[in-house]
């Protein structure tokens, strides 16, 4: 049982290129989103999803874009690659946004820019 | 005003002892969830424990516990019988119910986190 696979590990890029991070899930979890980690600032979310066909901006949603054309795949593009992205990334699952529904994580990309 | 607040950036226990991370939430909800994870050095983010707010019962996952008080909003994560592999930095997080809007929708709140490293 795969949960939530998220790739690459770990990248490097310079400014101003782009690149996707790659979430898929495999519980047919309608819920999936993205989070960006900083030191001292926990988890931020980025963008969500509730369904194929529907997303829409978390809390820091400059610089990042998604879709969402399966219940499965939930990608993170990057338009515009600035130093202030260097984070590490984590895609999460649940089955619902029912506020009793565990989320289930990927092992995290992390990201640097330079 | 923060959602979740996690007061103690360092935690340190040795080996067998108990400990607990400290945790207070704030919402205006009545149905919200309260999650415990933990994050070692290799980084990934593993689920440990959860508490429903009309849970009246306290969680427990074997050596993880939930101390809830509910009217001081604190869900505090006591770790009994401490091993080495528990050190790692530990998070609590929130989801709150309710008909909810934009980017508050399903969304998880989380703390700052606090590093926990046992000695032997």
């Amino acid at each position: 049982n795969a949960g939530v696979t998220q790739t690459p590990k770990f990248q490097v890029l310079k400014t101003g290129q782009s690149m996707t991070l790659q979430c898929a899930q495999d519980m047919n979890h309608e819920y999936m989103s993205w989070y960006r980690q900083d030191p001292g600032m926990g988890l931020r979310l980025i963008h969500y999803s509730v369904g194929a066909g529907i997303t829409d901006q978390g809390e820091v949603p400059n610089g990042y874009n998604v879709s969402r054309s399966t219940t499965e795949d939930f990608p993170l593009r990057l338009l515009s690659a600035a130093p202030s992205q260097t984070s590490v990334y984590f895609c999460a699952s649940s089955y619902s946004t029912d506020p009793n529904t565990e989320a289930f994580f990927g092992q995290g990309t992390r990201l640097t820019v330079v | 005003a923060q959602k979740i607040t996690q007061t103690q950036p360092g935690m340190f226990v040795q080996e067998k002892e108990a400990v607990t991370l400290d945790c207070t939430y704030d919402t205006s909800d009545q149905s919200y969830g309260l999650f415990w994870y933990k994050q070692p050095s290799s980084g990934e983010m593993i689920f440990l424990i959860y508490q429903g707010s009309y849970d009246e019962q306290n969680a427990t996952e074997g050596r993880y516990s939930l101390n809830f008080q509910k009217a001081r909003k604190s869900a505090n994560l006591v770790i009994s019988a401490s091993q080495l592999g528990d050190s790692a930095m530990y998070f609590c997080a929130m989801r709150e119910g309710g008909s909810k809007r934009g980017s508050t929708l399903g969304r998880l709140y989380f703390g700052r986190g606090t590093q926990l490293t046992v000695w032997p």
